[in-house]
């Protein structure tokens, strides 16, 4: 089964810029969105097919995808972005059942 | 303004079926596929399906034997039900609107405890 594979925690001063990686097999290939979820509520998604920002979500986040790895940018960082970050992409390798939707490992955001 | 939401009991015993509802609002059902994702406590989440307006299914590979999820047209509804569940299925039960490939818009969730 197709994995996304994201570091379990990142730490980031006020102000400064947060990376954020997600990794898989040739998801340079697929469309990465990601999301981003505060303690205790639904996810938010902030960046789909790669780099699109849906309404209302700042210019401080931004995301490239390329070869294996996606990132996901969080610039100037403010405290109420601390939060859990979780990629995800589809996989239709497996033909039988079509695509199916892979969520990434999550990375708990700190702003220290 | 879309708006998704989950109904459902909080609590489902050992070995037997969990059933949600997922409530539309603000959107014109046909136009997209509609999910159920789940989270466990402390976990990531994890797609275990969708339904097309057509009533056309996809489920993930690790939950489809015990994964059937429906639709009702007229009442803006589709559901969920995941027979023979274990302590391993306690998760807040999200449903989704899917666009494209991406999850767009989001119920509160539920927590459904799997417990005697």
């Amino acid at each position: 089964s197709y994995e996304l594979t994201q570091p379990p925690s990142v730490s980031v001063s006020p102000g400064q810029t947060a990376y954020i990686s997600c990794s898989g097999h040739k998801l340079g290939e697929k469309y990465a969105s990601w999301y981003q979820q505060r303690p205790g509520q639904s996810p938010v998604l902030i960046i789909y097919q790669d780099r699109k920002r849906p309404s209302g979500i700042p210019e401080r986040f931004s995301g490239t995808n390329s070869g294996n790895t996606a990132t996901l940018t969080i610039s100037e960082t403010q405290a109420m972005d601390e939060a859990d970050y979780y990629c995800q992409t589809w996989d239709d390798s497996t033909y039988v059942d079509g695509s199916i939707y892979v969520f990434g490992t999550g990375t708990k955001v700190t702003v220290l | 303004q879309v708006q998704l939401q989950e109904s459902g009991p909080g609590v489902v015993k050992p070995s037997e079926t969990l059933s949600l509802t997922c409530s539309v609002s603000g959107d014109s059902i046909p136009s997209h596929d509609w999910n159920w994702i789940r989270q466990p406590p402390g976990g990531g989440l994890e797609w275990i399906g969708h339904i097309s307006y057509s009533g056309n299914t996809q489920y993930n590979s690790s939950l489809k034997r015990r994964v059937t999820i429906s639709i009702d047209r007229s009442k803006k509804q589709f559901s969920l039900k995941l027979t023979s569940v274990t302590a391993a299925d306690t998760a807040v039960y999200y449903c989704a609107r899917r666009d494209d490939y991406f999850f767009d818009y989001w119920g509160q969730g539920t927590l459904v405890t799997v417990s005697s």
